[in-house]
């Protein structure tokens, strides 16, 4: 079945500092890429997506890449702020819309 | 438009007991699903459908079960309960016209298997 590996696991940044998280895959049929965001205690949401037929995708301060070749799918977050503090999660589906998910990165925003 | 509604939203199980999970969504949504979420670590599929009827196994089936008799509802059964069944599960559906879409999830069931 699907793996996703999700890197890293924690990640500390000032206010204002960029962000990035990385996910790996293995399943080169997978084609969908959905990033969630998850606050403490609260419901995992669906904050950005990309399909395998574009490699790039942008949504204000948020941005996803796609590499199919590598297969593997970056979430850029730029000028962050103390409310982008929450775990977040990238998955990977092909069939039926099931989601493989990655382990989660907790990122922490520095006021 | 409520979403996906779970209950019970916590809920303490002694070993060997039996509960139902309840799930339901008024999106309108055929694929639904059922996630756990153990402390520190991503969800794991336990079932999921992709309509009325129609049901199948996830990466972590055992010990539960699900029926999916209408569009809207989706309950997962435990039958028993085991401590290694200490999670948080999730339930969540997403639209399944033109390609995958992201999961609306449920506010979520704490349950402790004690």
């Amino acid at each position: 079945g699907e793996n996703v590996e999700q890197h890293p696991s924690t990640l500390s940044v000032q206010e204002g500092d960029s962000a990035v998280i990385k996910c790996t895959y293995s399943d080169s049929a997978s084609n969908y890429f959905p990033w969630y965001k998850q606050e403490l205690g609260k419901r995992p949401q669906l904050i950005i997506d990309i399909r395998s037929n574009v490699g790039e995708k942008k949504d204000q301060r948020i941005a996803v890449t796609l590499n199919k070749t590598a297969k593997h799918f970056s979430l850029h977050i730029t000028e962050t702020q103390p409310e982008d503090s929450a775990v977040y999660f990238c998955a990977a589906s092909k069939t039926a819309g099931k989601s493989t998910f990655g382990d989660g990165t907790t990122l922490t925003v520095k006021p | 438009n409520a979403g996906v509604t779970q209950t019970p939203k916590f809920r303490i199980l002694k070993i060997g007991q039996s509960m139902t999970l309840q799930c339901a969504q008024d999106m309108n949504h055929n694929y639904m699903y059922w996630y756990r979420q153990d402390p520190g670590m991503g969800l794991k599929l336990i079932y999921y459908s992709v309509g009325a009827g129609i049901t199948d196994k996830g990466e972590v089936p055992n010990g539960y079960n699900v029926s999916r008799s209408t569009t809207e509802d989706f309950p997962l059964r435990l039958e028993l309960a085991a401590p290694s069944q200490t999670s948080v599960y999730f339930c969540a559906s997403s639209f399944s016209f033109t390609g995958n879409h992201g999961y609306t999830f449920g506010s979520g069931t704490r349950l402790t298997v004690v």
